[in-house]
C-alpha cells in the first residue's frame, strides 16, 4: 500500500533555532502534500496544503514565514519552523492521497519539543 | 464550513464487547468518509474508506457505515481486544480533497 514517510520523529531543539521536517511519497507520486498540527489530546487541524512547483496554501492564523513549506519534487515536501519557540512545541504530520487509492495517507509524526 | 463531531468523546468497555463510535458532519456534500486509528504518539492509520455513493465498508472486525443525507457515520467494533484502545478518529472529504477531523474517540479496552 501507499507510505508516507516523516523524519525526524522526534525533535528537540533551542529556542530560536529553526527545524526542517521532511515529508516523502514512497511509492506514488504526490503534487499536493497537506501538513497538520495536533496538540495533545485535541484533533489534527490542517495548516498548510503543500503543491509541488507552486507556493504553498496556508490556513487562516498560519504564520507562512513561520512555517515555510517548500515542495520540490513530486515526492518530498518540507516544512520549516523558524525561529521556534516553546508554544510552537506541538506533534506535526504530513499526508497526501495517492490516487488509485483515494484515501489519505499519513506519515508518522514529528513531534517538535522547543526548550 | 464543514464540522465534524464524535461521540463519545471517551469510552471505557470490557474486553469483548461489540461496540459503537459515531461521527456526525454539518454538510452532507461529502466526497469521502474516512476512520482512522491513532496511537499515542504515533500517525494515523487508515481504517476505512466509504465513498460517497457507498453506505457501508467491512474489514476484519470493523464496519463503517455512511448517511449521507443525515451527516452520519458509524463505527462498529466487534468483539474488542485490549490491542483495540487507541483514538479513532472520522474524517470527511469536501471538495478540493479538503479533510475535516472530527475529534476522535479514545476507547479504552480493558482485559
Amino acid at each position: 500500500g501507499a507510505v508516507v514517510s516523516q523524519h525526524p520523529s522526534r525533535v528537540i531543539c533551542k529556542s530560536g533555532t529553526s527545524v526542517k521536517i521532511e515529508c516523502r511519497s514512497l511509492d506514488f507520486q504526490a503534487t499536493t502534500m497537506f501538513w497538520y498540527r495536533q496538540f495533545p489530546k485535541q484533533s489534527l487541524m490542517l495548516m498548510a496544503t503543500s503543491n509541488e512547483g507552486s507556493k504553498a496554501t496556508y490556513e487562516q492564523g498560519v504564520e507562512k514565514d513561520k512555517f515555510l513549506i517548500n515542495h520540490a519534487s513530486l515526492t518530498l515536501s518540507t516544512l520549516t519552523v523558524t525561529s521556534a519557540h516553546p508554544e510552537d512545541s506541538s506533534f506535526y504530520i504530513c499526508s497526501a492521497v495517492p490516487g488509485y487509492q483515494g484515501g489519505y495517507t499519513f506519515g508518522s509524526g514529528t513531534r517538535l519539543t522547543v526548550v | 464550513k464543514q464540522e465534524v463531531t464524535q461521540i463519545p468523546a471517551a469510552l471505557s468497555v470490557p474486553e469483548g464487547e461489540n461496540l459503537v463510535l459515531n461521527c456526525s458532519f454539518t454538510d452532507s456534500a461529502i466526497y469521502n468518509l474516512q476512520w482512522f486509528r491513532q496511537d499515542p504518539g504515533k500517525g494515523l492509520t487508515s481504517l476505512l474508506l466509504i465513498q460517497s455513493s457507498q453506505r457501508e465498508q467491512t474489514s476484519g472486525r470493523l464496519n463503517a457505515s455512511l448517511d449521507k443525507s443525515s451527516g452520519r457515520s458509524t463505527l462498529y467494533i466487534a468483539a474488542s481486544q485490549p490491542g483495540d484502545s487507541a483514538t479513532y478518529l472520522c474524517a470527511v472529504y469536501n471538495a478540493g480533497n479538503m479533510l475535516t477531523f472530527g475529534g476522535g474517540t479514545r476507547l479504552m479496552v480493558k482485559p
